[in-house]
């Protein structure tokens, strides 16, 4: 069984600090990596997507891939209140057509 | 915007019942999906279509079935309602060769009695 594991938290950050998700997968061959956010009663949103090893930054946020270590984070710099929300990392696996595997998540609390 | 809607919000049925999910996409996506969410475990996938008539099982097919006889459209069916159904269901849509950007509906939360 091809796994995404995460750190359920929560994850609590004050308002201005760098908040840093983290996500490790287990399937070798898996080629494209995405982050979504979801907030409280609501469904999720993608926000970021890596297929190369390094860094990605669009705005406030970066992600970052290591397809050695299997590894890949989400990083919110300048973290307000409005990121508030559970972040799942998704991995596309190898050898099957359009299959995502998501985590659990992680919830991030950034307080005032 | 890409619209994924689904047809109702809350539901609740009862143990036996045969259930129906709507989920319709306006983006012409080739893709779509049905997912539950349950709280620990993250989203599962229960079933994906790439195209019109076809289908393919997810991680956790038993219990459903689906049906795409339109492009725009994905239906998921539990053929006999248990409680272990009782779950938050997402549908989802993508084009192809996207890499799986998802767009997700508001998604529909199915209580069962």
């Amino acid at each position: 069984q091809k796994e995404v594991e995460q750190n359920s938290g929560p994850l609590s950050v004050p308002e201005g600090a760098i908040a840093s998700l983290n996500c490790t997968y287990s399937d070798r061959g898996s080629q494209s990596f995405f982050w979504y956010r979801q907030y409280s009663g609501k469904s999720p949103e993608l926000i970021m997507f890596i297929y190369s090893n390094g860094d990605k930054e669009d705005g406030r946020f970066t992600a970052q891939l290591n397809k050695a270590s299997q590894y890949v984070s989400l990083l919110i710099r300048d973290s307000q209140p409005s990121d508030s929300a559970t972040y799942l990392c998704a991995v596309k696996i190898s050898g099957g057509y359009n299959k995502l595997i998501f985590g659990a998540g992680t919830r991030l609390a950034v307080h005032p | 915007d890409v619209k994924v809607t689904q047809s109702s919000r809350y539901l609740v049925k009862r143990t036996g019942e045969k259930v129906f999910l709507e989920c319709v996409q306006d983006m012409d996506h080739e893709n779509m999906f049905w997912y539950r969410q349950d709280p620990g475990l993250g989203l599962r996938l229960i079933y994906f279509s790439y195209d019109v008539k076809m289908k393919e099982k997810g991680d956790i097919p038993e219990g459903y079935s689906v049906s795409r006889e339109k492009k725009e459209r994905f239906s998921l069916i539990l053929e006999s309602a248990s409680t272990n159904q009782t779950s938050m269901y997402l549908c989802a849509s993508s084009f192809p060769g996207e890499g799986l950007k998802l767009f997700f509906g508001s998604g529909t939360q199915l209580s069962v009695l």
